[in-house]
């Protein structure tokens, strides 16, 4: 299974856009870049995900590089609530289905 | 709306008891998932199922088994609880057509 590297821990300012980046180096074709959070002491949330184009919807855009061998999460206007740490993750063949969390992207977003 | 549900919010344990997670999704999904975090670890895999009666492994299965009978239900065991499996434990559930995963609330156990 490829593996992620995010950084530990990211500041924004309220109203701004927070730009999360991700490293999947070892991405396989048929896998899929996925991202989710986790506000504290909840199950991780589903954001989006995206196999080599450029994906939106109403919670983020996910952009990644034509290599495919990175990625970024952007919340175009972050709010007190994004608060949480963000997991990037790639999934595997559908045989096996494995979900690997790494450790994460503490994101803190400040008045 | 509920669509992964887990049997406990909270539990407290004593070393040494045989402890079951409950797990039941209701979205037909093929796949489940049992995590542990912890701070500073992050989500570890403990085991994981792609159908009924198939589990693998994940990345720290020792100290644990796994049960799934019914499609809808996957039970995590702990055969002697100890005092190092205090943790946060938390299921999941995808199908198998590349949708993302839905998580339980998480249970918080305690061993005592």
């Amino acid at each position: 299974d490829a593996k992620t590297t995010q950084p530990t821990s990211m500041d924004c300012a309220e109203g701004r856009a927070a730009n999360l980046p991700c490293n999947h180096s070892t991405i396989s074709g048929n896998e899929y870049v996925y991202w989710y959070r986790q506000i504290h002491s909840q199950g991780p949330q589903y954001i989006i995900h995206g196999l080599k184009n450029n994906e939106t919807n109403e919670m983020a855009s996910l952009i990644i590089t034509e290599d495919r061998k990175s990625s970024t999460l952007i919340l175009p206007h972050a709010t007190l609530r994004d608060t949480a740490v963000y997991y990037c993750i790639v999934r595997g063949p559908w045989e096996t289905g494995k979900l690997i969390f790494g450790q994460g992207t503490t994101l803190q977003v400040k008045p | 709306d509920v669509k992964v549900t887990q049997s406990s919010r909270y539990l407290v344990k004593r070393t040494g008891e045989k402890v079951f997670l409950e797990c039941v999704q209701d979205m037909d999904h093929e796949n489940m998932f049992w995590y542990r975090q912890d701070p500073g670890l992050g989500l570890r895999l403990i085991y994981f199922s792609y159908d009924v009666k198939m589990k693998e492994k994940g990345d720290i299965p020792e100290g644990y088994s796994v049960s799934r009978e019914k499609k809808e239900r996957f039970s995590l065991i702990l055969e002697s609880a100890s005092t190092n499996q205090t943790s946060m434990y938390l299921c999941a559930s995808t199908s198998d057509r590349g949708t993302e995963a839905f998580f339980g609330q998480g249970t918080r156990l305690t061993v005592v």
